[in-house]
């Protein structure tokens, strides 16, 4: 298995453009999580997922922030508009449902708003 | 907001010896975990200690538990100049779900 597959690796845009960030998570596994990673703030748990369904979303930041899962291979996180705040590194990290499993990050996308 | 605190932010040490990292938490939990991230990719699971263990084992690697204190420890054994990286616990709640809270990490630096 090529494990979590994140993409873009970087993005660059300007303040008040759309971004999507995308996310393919190792077959099999049913959970799937959104993070932010900031130096201030450390990692936070924005979104995840169950069975494609999103279960506990209070980690999302404001509505400028959406997230969805069309099915079981495929997430994407949506931020528009985008602010300059916004910039940290995203990880998207998957594992096998149930509460007693590590979980597996892809590389992240590190993303900066100017 | 942050569930595991670690201690001591900052470690360096010399090659060949051990390294100790500290985690406290705040709440009742169903498993911690340990992560390692290296500078500039993601984080990789290294071990899950349930709540109802104390110890355990994996390679070079050693968690301890305690419940009643709510802390653990991670012992990295004969450090490598390659564990140099940043250090995370990760505690999982008593919930129904399955979501990690993390900690802020620590830098260990083992110095060849």
């Amino acid at each position: 298995d090529a494990g979590v597959i994140q993409s873009p690796r970087h993005e660059v845009t300007e303040m008040g453009q759309e971004v999507t960030l995308r996310c393919k998570p190792i077959s099999g596994h049913n959970s799937l999580f959104w993070y932010r990673q900031t130096m201030m703030r450390g990692l936070e748990l924005l979104i995840y997922f169950n069975n494609n369904v999103p279960i506990d979303d209070s980690g999302m930041p404001e509505d400028r922030f959406s997230a969805k899962m069309p099915n079981a291979s495929f997430s994407t996180l949506k931020i528009q508009p985008s602010e300059p705040r916004d910039s940290a590194v995203y990880f998207c990290a998957s594992s096998p449902l149930g509460r007693n499993y590590g979980y597996t990050f892809g590389s992240g996308t590190r993303l900066t708003v100017v | 907001s942050q569930q595991g605190e670690e201690d001591p932010q900052a470690l360096s040490i010399q090659e060949g010896e051990n390294a100790t990292m500290n985690c406290s938490y705040k709440t009742s939990i169903n498993n911690l975990q340990w992560y390692r991230q290296n500078s500039g990719r993601g984080l990789v699971h290294l071990i899950l200690i349930r709540s109802n263990e104390r110890e355990k084992h994996s390679g070079r690697l050693r968690v301890t538990l305690d419940t009643s204190k709510k802390s653990s420890s991670l012992l990295i054994t004969a450090s490598r100049a390659a564990d140099t990286a940043s250090y995370f616990c990760a505690t999982g709640d008593t919930g129904a779900n399955s979501k990690l809270t993390f900690g802020k990490g620590i830098t260990l630096s083992v110095r060849p």
